[in-house]
């Protein structure tokens, strides 16, 4: 069955602390890996990541793919407490399904 | 340009009836997909329609049915509620059905069932 899975499932953080999420995946027919940030309701979309090794970077943000590893790390440098919210990580296979791991639930503490 | 529109926000039903909730894609979007969000679940895929067809299914009761019209606007139906299906309900637009599509969220439906 396929899976996605998030860890940490919540972490609380200073503001300027740096902090790493992390998601592996065992997905049949994988095709891409996608971040989205959720705060009150619209998973707002991050990155989209189809190739090992070629990092994708947004500001303080940055991802990261290995898809010999099975997994991908979001980076978060210089924390706000904007960053705040769940972090969710998707994987789309063949079929265009994404599924998706439980979530990380980031808290920055001012 | 308008982001994916999904109405209504909130609904509140009871046992037994059903429901049918809406989503406008992006405009040019050709590709909408429903997820159901609950805190025990996670997000967890319903279907994918594309061109008017259903071209993707998750593993939900037969009683979660959608469609999509011309214009690429799809609706939900939720028919004999039960409890259990209090959630978000979330839809998602992407230009195509390309794998490597990013996927775009609306603000999702509340829905509760008492």
């Amino acid at each position: 069955e396929d899976k996605v899975v998030q860890s940490p499932l919540s972490l609380v953080v200073h503001e300027g602390d740096t902090v790493t999420l992390n998601c592996s995946y065992e997905v049949t027919n994988f095709r891409s890996l996608l971040w989205y940030k959720q705060e009150k309701k619209a998973p707002t979309f991050l990155f989209m990541l189809t190739s090992s090794g070629i990092e994708k970077k947004s500001g303080r943000l940055s991802s990261i793919l290995d898809k010999k590893e099975l997994f991908s790390i979001l980076n978060i440098t210089a924390t706000q407490t904007g960053d705040s919210a769940i972090y969710l990580c998707a994987v789309k296979n063949q079929g265009g399904k994404l599924i998706f791991g439980q979530g990380t639930e980031l808290s920055v503490k001012p | 340009k308008a982001g994916v529109t999904q109405t209504p926000r909130y609904l509140i039903k009871t046992r037994g009836q059903q429901v049918t909730l809406s989503c406008s894609p992006i405009s040019g979007h050709r590709s909408v997909s429903w997820y159901q969000q609950t805190p025990g679940q996670g997000l967890q895929f319903l279907f994918e329609y594309f061109s008017e067809t259903q071209r993707n299914k998750g593993n939900f009761p037969g009683r979660f049915s959608g469609r999509q019209f011309s214009n690429s606007r799809s609706e939900m139906n939720v028919s004999t509620l039960e409890l259990g299906d209090s959630a978000l309900y979330l839809c998602a637009s992407s230009p195509d059905r390309g794998e490597l599509s990013e996927a775009f969220f609306g603000q999702g439906t509340r829905l509760t069932v008492v």
